[in-house]
Formats: structure tokens, C-alpha cells, sequence
């Protein structure tokens, strides 16, 4: 099974912040990679899938790139909706498994 | 509008059963392939099992292989999980999700609310 690392675990920023997180892989998965996004009690919310491409509806401060094993979603300028917890999702293959996650907090 | 709505969870006890459902709306529930994914209290997201259109193709964790059925009823838009030989780290909240195809690219576009499912004796 491919085995995902997010990194930091945990981020503390501002409104206004550029937020960087990074996802790494234990195998090449070439762009079989999405972003979610999770509030308290909510279920996850799509961001970006194929690691780079924006799901409709969600804000262009969200980017994402990588290939291989190395991956990073970008808030481009954190705003208070943003502050959630960040999941990286691998679809190369069975088991999707998804990354440990990254909270960003104030 | 898509909408995913999970029920049946509940309290079983270790080496009990459960099934839980989710009802699909809004699309065409028949022409794609649904997931079950967890999340234990205060822990990560683990995919759990997956179902082809059709039906015909069924994948699981490793972690409940052998205990845990999926199924789906196209007529009825829904998809079932049946959890038998429950653990007491089977816990968690239980979502369905739909699985979206972009040429070669999965992802899970909708997600339901999610039930919970607690394994205590």
C-alpha cells in the first residue's frame, strides 16, 4: 500500500498569511493526488484533485502542484473560513489512502 | 442538487452487526462508483470499500475484509455497508462518497453528513 505524510501536522497563521502544506507519497503516484478540506463536524470538502486542478466552487487562492511524491496545497492569503483541517488523497491505487492531515489554526 | 444522507448508525456491541445506508439524489446514482470512508473520534479519514457502477466490482481495506459487505440497490439510488464481527476500533463516523472521473483521475466530489457508528460493550 502507498503510505502518505503531510507535514506540518499542524500550522498556526493569520489572515492574510500565505499557508503552504506539503503531501509526500512512499511511491511515485505521478498527479493521483487530491486536497480536501474539513471543518469541525463537517464532512470533507473537495479542493483540488489531479494536484493541480481547482474543483468548481472553490476559491483561486487555492492551488496545488507536485508530481511524483511531492505535493503542496497553497492558500495563497488565508482567510477566516480557511482556518480547517487539510487532507491529501492518493488514487493511484486501491486503498485511497489519505494523508494524517494538517491543521491551520490562528 | 447532489445530496448523500447516511443512516443507521448506532451503538453494537463487539462481535455485533450493523448496516448502514446512504441515499443518493440529485444525479445519476447508477452511473458511478461509490466509497465508504471513516473517521475515527478526533483521527484521520481511512477509505474503507468501494463499489463499481454496476456492482460488479467491489474492493475493501484490509482492515475490515471479510467482516464488512457493500452493496448497492441502482433502482433505489442506494448504497449499503454491512458491518459484522464489529470491533471496538471500527468506531467511527461513517461517510459515503461519490467517486467522480476525470479521464484517468478519481476523486470524491460529494460526501454525506456522515453516521456515527460506536462499538462498545
Amino acid at each position: 500500500d502507498i503510505q502518505m505524510t503531510q507535514s506540518p501536522s499542524s500550522l498556526s497563521a493569520s489572515v492574510g498569511d500565505r499557508v503552504t502544506i506539503t503531501c509526500r507519497a512512499s511511491q511515485s503516484i505521478s498527479s493521483y493526488l487530491n486536497w480536501y478540506q474539513q471543518k469541525p463536524g463537517k464532512a470533507p470538502q473537495l479542493l483540488i484533485y489531479a494536484a493541480s486542478s481547482l474543483q468548481s466552487g472553490v476559491p483561486s487562492r487555492f492551488s496545488g502542484s507536485g508530481s511524483g511524491t511531492d505535493f503542496t496545497l497553497t492558500i495563497s492569503s488565508l482567510q477566516p473560513e480557511d482556518f480547517a483541517t487539510y487532507f491529501c488523497q492518493e488514487t493511484y491505487s486501491i486503498p485511497f489512502t489519505f494523508g494524517p492531515g494538517t491543521k491551520v489554526d490562528i | 442538487e447532489v445530496q448523500l444522507v447516511e443512516s443507521g448508525g448506532g451503538l453494537a456491541k463487539p462481535g455485533g452487526s450493523l448496516r448502514v445506508s446512504c441515499a443518493a439524489s440529485g444525479f445519476a446514482f447508477s452511473s458511478y462508483t461509490m466509497n465508504w470512508v471513516r473517521q475515527a473520534p478526533g483521527k484521520g479519514l481511512e477509505w474503507v470499500s468501494s463499489i463499481k457502477s454496476s456492482g460488479a466490482h467491489i474492493n475493501y481495506a484490509d482492515s475490515v475484509k471479510g467482516r464488512f459487505t457493500i452493496s448497492r440497490d441502482n433502482a433505489k439510488n442506494s448504497l449499503d455497508l454491512q458491518m459484522n464481527s464489529l470491533r471496538v476500533d471500527d468506531t467511527a463516523v461513517y461517510y459515503c462518497a461519490r467517486q467522480a472521473s476525470y479521464r484517468s483521475w478519481d476523486y470524491f466530489d460529494y460526501w454525506g453528513q456522515g453516521t456515527l457508528v460506536t462499538v462498545s460493550s
